[in-house]
């Protein structure tokens, strides 16, 4: 079955360092990978995405993610985090039959 | 464009009450769905459609009802409300059905149901 992957519940990291999210599906075609950036009491907004090409994508905010095949991971990256940053991410792959599966997300914590 | 509007913001309902949640987009996006998302398990697909008059289930369906008679609107219909749809509901959109599309969130409807 579909699936998506955040290990981590919640992350804490310092103002201005770096920051990686992960994010593992389990899914049997080519997929389509998202992250989306939940702000608190907001909807979701597409931080990038990942279709096909190059592996390394960029997106808003400075943020980039990585497709590894292998690994069944699209991981999302910052180098220098933000305090602004502070939300909660969705890693999401969107599958046939018109339907996106979204993992339980990751809470950032930035302190300052 | 005022992207995706949902009303209200915030519900309290009780138990076996019905209401309808409302999603609307200015965009003439074909493909408009409902989620719900609860603490630790993101969000979960209720149901879709992929234009006028087309509509179908998602992960999630039981005790929601949906109609799509415009491409504007996609109401979701709690039939009979139940505590287990306290939830957080998002309508989203995109331009297509296509799973490459980005899609378009609204800011949520906040439900209790008592």
């Amino acid at each position: 079955a579909q699936s998506v992957t955040q290990p981590d519940i919640h992350i804490t990291v310092s103002e201005g360092a770096s920051l990686e999210l992960r994010c593992n599906y389990s899914y049997g075609a080519t997929p389509y990978l998202f992250w989306y950036v939940q702000s608190p009491g907001q909807g979701l907004q597409l931080l990038l995405k990942y279709f096909s090409g190059d592996t390394l994508v960029q997106g808003i905010k400075g943020f980039e993610a990585e497709f590894k095949r292998s690994q069944s991971s699209f991981n999302l990256r910052k180098p220098s985090v933000h305090w602004s940053d502070a939300a909660e991410y969705f890693c999401a792959v969107g599958i046939e039959g018109f339907k996106t599966i979204f993992g339980a997300g990751t809470r950032l914590f930035v302190k300052a | 464009n005022a992207g995706v509007t949902q009303t209200p913001k915030f519900q309290v309902l009780k138990t076996g009450q019905s209401m309808t949640l409302q999603c609307a987009q200015d965009m003439n996006h074909e493909y408009m769905s409902w989620y719900r998302q609860d603490p630790g398990m993101g969000l979960r697909l209720i149901h879709y459609s992929v234009g006028a008059g087309i509509t179908d289930q998602g992960e999630v369906p039981n005790g929601y009802n949906v109609s799509r008679s415009t491409t504007e609107d996609f109401p979701l219909r709690l039939l009979s409300a139940a505590p287990s749809q306290t939830s957080v509901y998002f309508c989203a959109s995109s331009l297509t059905p296509n799973p490459r599309e980005t899609q378009y969130f609204g800011p949520g409807t906040r439900l209790l149901v008592l």
